[in-house]
């Protein structure tokens, strides 16, 4: 089975504060994902990344950056965390077969509350 | 650009009563499309595909092409069906992109 794993469940913080999380996935996937998830607002792409070194952003990147320096280990940054970036933060990973619509794998969200 | 749409944010039901959720795109190529489901607790999770047209847990999704619709449908709901269901749309193609979600909409099946 395809695991997603994400450094942290709940994770609370100060506003203005530098933030990062973490997943990894273990199933060599090319695709990576960060997602955050709001009531009423569904998944929203924040970046993704489908290789090494490689990032593209999604549809809210703003306030958010991305790191990739291991194909398993996709990291989301907050540079300085803001009050309306309490949010459920969903990582997700997928193979990379070119052409083919692939199921995306999640992991269990990092629920994220600044203060 | 692609667009996914599902009208209902919340849909009750009774235990035992048909259940359709709603889903409609906009894509002008062969679409590819996917029930996610996310339990109470749960991370989120394929539920099915189009592609593969089959059944799971109950719940079937047909592709009309000329309504752009990919309802999901139960003939007889279950308690243990209340989740938060997502629709995601077509693939712009290739294996980078990310899924464009729906908004979700929130199945609470009543005793």
């Amino acid at each position: 089975d395809v695991k997603v794993t994400q450094s942290s469940r709940y994770l609370v913080k100060r506003t203005g504060e530098k933030v990062f999380l973490e997943c990894v996935q273990d199933m060599d996937h090319e695709n990576m994902f960060w997602y955050r998830q709001d009531p009423g607002l569904g998944l929203r792409l924040i970046y993704f990344s489908y290789d090494v070194k490689m990032k593209e952003k999604g549809d809210i990147p703003e306030g958010y950056s991305v790191s990739r320096e291991k194909k398993e280990r996709f990291s989301l940054i907050l540079e300085s965390a803001s009050t309306n970036q309490t949010s459920m933060y969903l990582c997700a990973s997928s193979p990379g077969t070119s052409g083919v619509r692939n199921e995306q794998f999640f992991g269990p969200g990092t629920r994220l509350t600044v203060l | 650009a692609q667009r996914v749409t599902q009208p209902e944010k919340l849909l009750s039901v009774f235990k035992g009563a048909p259940v359709e959720l709603k889903c409609n795109y906009s894509y002008s190529g062969s679409p590819e499309l996917f029930w996610y489901v996310q339990y109470s607790r749960q991370r989120l999770q394929l539920l099915l595909r189009h592609i593969s047209r089959e059944s799971i847990k109950g719940f079937t999704a047909d592709l009309n092409k000329g309504e752009t619709s990919f309802h999901l449908k139960k003939p007889f709901a279950q308690e243990e069906d209340s989740a938060m269901y997502y629709c995601a749309p077509p693939s712009s193609g290739g294996g980078a992109d990310g899924l464009t979600f729906g908004k979700g909409t929130h199945l609470i099946i009543q005793p």
